[in-house]
C-alpha cells in the first residue's frame, strides 16, 4: 500500500537556526504533496504544497524540496522562531486520490 | 471564503453513551468531507470520507459511523462509546479529489 513517513519523530533547533524536516514516500505515482503544521490542541494547518512537476517551491520563510528520484521531500524553515514549535506532517496524494499522512515530526525551538 | 466549523471542542462521555460530533462547511458547494482520528501519538487515521450527500466510505471498521444529511454537513456518531474511542477527532474538506484538505479545529473526546 501507499505510505508517507517522516524520518525523525523529534527535532530540536536553536532559535534563529534553519530547520530541515524530511519525509519519504513509497508510491511513485504520488503527484501532490502538502506540509501541515499542528500546534497542540489544534487542527493541522496548511503550510505549503508542491506538485510533482516541480522540485522546489518557496513560501514565506519555508521551502519545500521534492526529489522524485529517491521519493523524498523536505521542509526547510529559515530563521526558526519559537512560534514554529509544533508537529509537522507531510502528506501525499497518490493513485487512490486520498491524502495519506506521515506520522509527524515534533519540532522544538530552543531559546 | 470557505470556513469549516467543528463542535464541540471538548467532550467527556461515559462508556456506553452515544456520540454525535458535527462538522459544517461554509462558502463552497459539494465539498469532499473527511473524518480523521488522532490518537495519543501524532498520526492521523482516516475514518470516513464522503463525496456527496448520503455517500459515505468507511476506511476502518470500528464502533463509529458517519452520515452526510446535507451537502455541507458531516456527522460522526456512535451508539455506544468504548474507552478506545477516546482521541482527537478532526473534520476536513477538500475541492474534489487530488487537492489539499482544510481541517477544522478538532474535538477532544475523552471516554471515561
Amino acid at each position: 500500500g501507499e505510505s508517507v513517513g517522516l524520518h525523525l519523530p523529534t527535532l530540536s533547533v536553536q532559535e534563529g537556526d534553519n530547520s530541515i524536516i524530511n519525509c519519504a514516500y513509497s508510491n511513485s505515482a504520488s503527484d501532490y504533496f502538502i506540509w501541515y503544521k499542528q500546534e497542540s490542541g489544534k487542527g493541522p494547518q496548511f503550510i505549503i504544497d508542491i506538485r510533482s512537476n516541480m522540485d522546489k517551491r518557496q513560501g514565506q520563510r519555508v521551502t519545500v524540496l521534492l526529489n522524485k528520484t529517491v521519493k523524498h521531500l523536505s521542509l526547510q524553515i529559515a530563521a526558526t522562531q519559537p512560534g514554529d514549535s509544533a508537529v509537522y506532517f507531510c502528506a501525499g496524494i497518490g493513485s487512490a486520490r486520498q491524502l495519506t499522512f506521515g506520522s509527524g515530526t515534533q519540532l522544538t525551538v530552543l531559546p | 471564503s470557505q470556513t469549516i466549523h467543528q463542535w464541540p471542542a471538548t467532550l467527556v462521555q461515559p462508556v456506553g453513551s452515544p456520540l454525535s460530533l458535527e462538522c459544517t462547511v461554509e462558502g463552497t458547494s459539494n465539498p469532499n468531507l473527511y473524518w480523521y482520528r488522532q490518537a495519543a501519538g501524532r498520526g492521523l487515521q482516516l475514518l470516513f470520507y464522503s463525496v456527496g450527500i448520503g455517500q459515505i466510505s468507511s476506511e476502518v471498521p470500528q464502533n463509529l459511523s458517519a452520515s452526510r444529511p446535507q451537502d455541507r454537513q458531516f456527522i460522526l456518531s456512535s451508539k455506544k462509546l468504548l474507552l478506545s474511542d477516546s482521541g482527537f477527532y478532526l473534520c476536513a474538506w477538500s475541492f474534489g479529489q487530488g487537492n489539499g484538505y482544510t481541517f477544522g479545529s478538532g474535538t477532544r473526546l475523552t471516554v471515561v
